[in-house]
């Protein structure tokens, strides 16, 4: 079954720091771009980061620029944000997402790990 | 840059027809035939109903359709059923600068 399962997500205090993972699994992890999209609570859902197949190719939005990191381990399928300088508006659901071959969209999507920034 | 802008809710009776629009501008729905339309039961992963505009996952039920006209895209449920109840939000990309962006969200109710 092809999935992707996320992981890492908690409380952290305003200016801290949490790193989530999504283990990948059902297919060629390192074949595909991957993302990461949020959705804040009453939000819609919002395009974070995404990373080409070799990781040497990696975008963001601009509001986290800066404070975090897309990174990934394909010899362990998997797909991490490093976030740092936390704030309370990044408090969120994150979704780990692939990326079709050779296409602009995201198909597998996983349910998602819950981060909340607050004191 | 802006999320597109989708009616807030729609509503229909089982099997009725209901369309959902998506209105962006010309550097992004208007320019790319890259947009996409998911599906997002809360607590679950979304799950991809439309890409490249009008084309259909094999897995998803042909009465999930889209268009396009200018800058303003459509999801067309056709013969609603009870378990179309959900959020549903378009995504298109937008250029190298901005990457992907996405609708504000609509809520389908079944009657």
């Amino acid at each position: 079954e092809v999935q992707v399962v996320e992981s890492g997500g908690g409380l952290v205090q305003p200016g801290g720091s949490l790193r989530l993972s999504c283990e990948a699994s059902g297919f060629t992890f390192s074949s595909h771009w991957m993302s990461w999209v949020r959705q804040a609570p009453g939000k819609g859902l919002e395009w974070v980061a995404n990373i080409n197949q070799d990781g040497r190719e990696k975008y963001s939005v601009d509001s986290v620029k800066g404070r975090f990191t897309i990174s990934r381990d394909n010899a362990r399928n998997s797909l991490y944000l490093q976030m740092d300088s936390l704030r309370a508006e990044d408090t969120a659901v994150f979704y780990c997402a692939r990326y079709l071959l050779g296409q602009y969209t995201m198909d597998v999507w996983g349910q998602g790990t819950t981060v909340t920034v607050s004191s | 840059q802006s999320a597109l802008t989708q009616p807030r809710s729609v509503s229909g009776s089982p099997g009725q027809s209901v369309t959902i629009s998506c209105t962006g501008t010309s550097s992004d729905v208007g320019y790319y035939n890259y947009v996409s339309w998911y599906q997002h039961h809360p607590g679950k992963a979304p799950k991809l109903l439309i890409y490249d505009v009008s084309k259909r996952p094999s897995e998803v039920p042909g009465r999930f359709s889209g268009s396009k006209s200018g800058n303003t895209a459509s999801l067309t449920i056709s013969g609603l059923q009870a378990e179309d109840e959900a959020d549903y939000y378009c995504c298109s990309y937008a250029g190298s600068d901005i990457h992907y962006v996405f609708g504000t969200g609509t809520k389908v109710t079944v009657l």
